[in-house]
């Protein structure tokens, strides 16, 4: 299976700072036909996850735009470009180009 | 608004089986693959496996796959989880969603919590 890897496990940030989420793949996630299937969830205390990026770099429904998604191959990061209070929770990674589909162990975001 | 509602959680025996259930609506149900989803109590994020729209195809992560089966009914906008034989290790919060045009798990039940302990 691919493990996905992510760093920090834990993330402390103040409202408005800007903080990247790594998330490190045990093999390429780019598919023979050119795809790369990886996204992004978050997981507020007390809820379930919800989508917040598609395909690396793609915002989801009604995301707002201070996410942001990049990377290939092996490694990806999400950023935070400002920090607001509801962005606080667990951040996961997961990858849908290799079966069996796997989530990356979350990175949680707290308030300093 | 889409909603998926998760039923037939608690707490069971080892050895035992559990038919887990949800409900969907706020969409054409018939129209999308589904999948299970669970969080164990450390929050490990574990995909089960997903059915196709008609359901005539599923998929199944290879460590469930003897013990767990994913249903549907169209009729109904009811997914369904047969887990067989549980364990221990299968205490977790277990969460419909509904596998989106380009993005898996676009939508999450609230969950179910299932215990398994003697």
């Amino acid at each position: 299976d691919v493990v996905l890897t992510q760093t920090p496990s834990t993330l402390s940030a103040t409202i408005g700072q800007s903080v990247s989420i790594s998330c490190r793949s045990s093999q390429s996630l780019l598919d023979s036909a050119g795809n790369t299937y990886l996204y992004w969830y978050l997981q507020r205390p007390g809820q379930s996850p919800q989508l917040l990026i598609y395909l690396v770099s793609n915002l989801g429904s009604g995301v707002p735009n201070r996410f942001s998604g990049s990377g290939s191959g092996t490694d990806f990061t999400l950023k935070i470009s400002g920090v607001e209070a509801e962005d606080l929770g667990v951040y996961y990674c997961m990858q849908a180009t290799h079966a069996p589909w796997t989530f990356g162990g979350g990175t949680k975001l707290e308030l300093k | 608004e889409v909603q998926l509602v998760e039923s037939g959680g608690g707490l069971v025996q080892p050895g035992a089986s559990l038919k887990l259930s949800c409900v969907a609506s706020g969409f054409t149900f018939s129209d999308y693959w589904m999948s299970w989803v669970r969080q164990t109590p450390g929050k490990t994020m574990e995909w089960i496996g997903d059915i196709k729209y008609d359901g005539s195809y599923t998929n199944y992560a290879p460590s469930l796959k003897n013990r767990f089966t994913i249903s549907r009914d169209n009729a109904k906008s009811t997914l369904y989880l047969q887990m067989s034989n549980v364990r221990s290790e299968d205490t977790a919060t277990y969460y419909c969603t509904r596998d989106g045009v380009g993005a898996p798990f676009d939508y999450w039940g609230q969950g179910v919590m299932v215990t398994v302990s003697s």
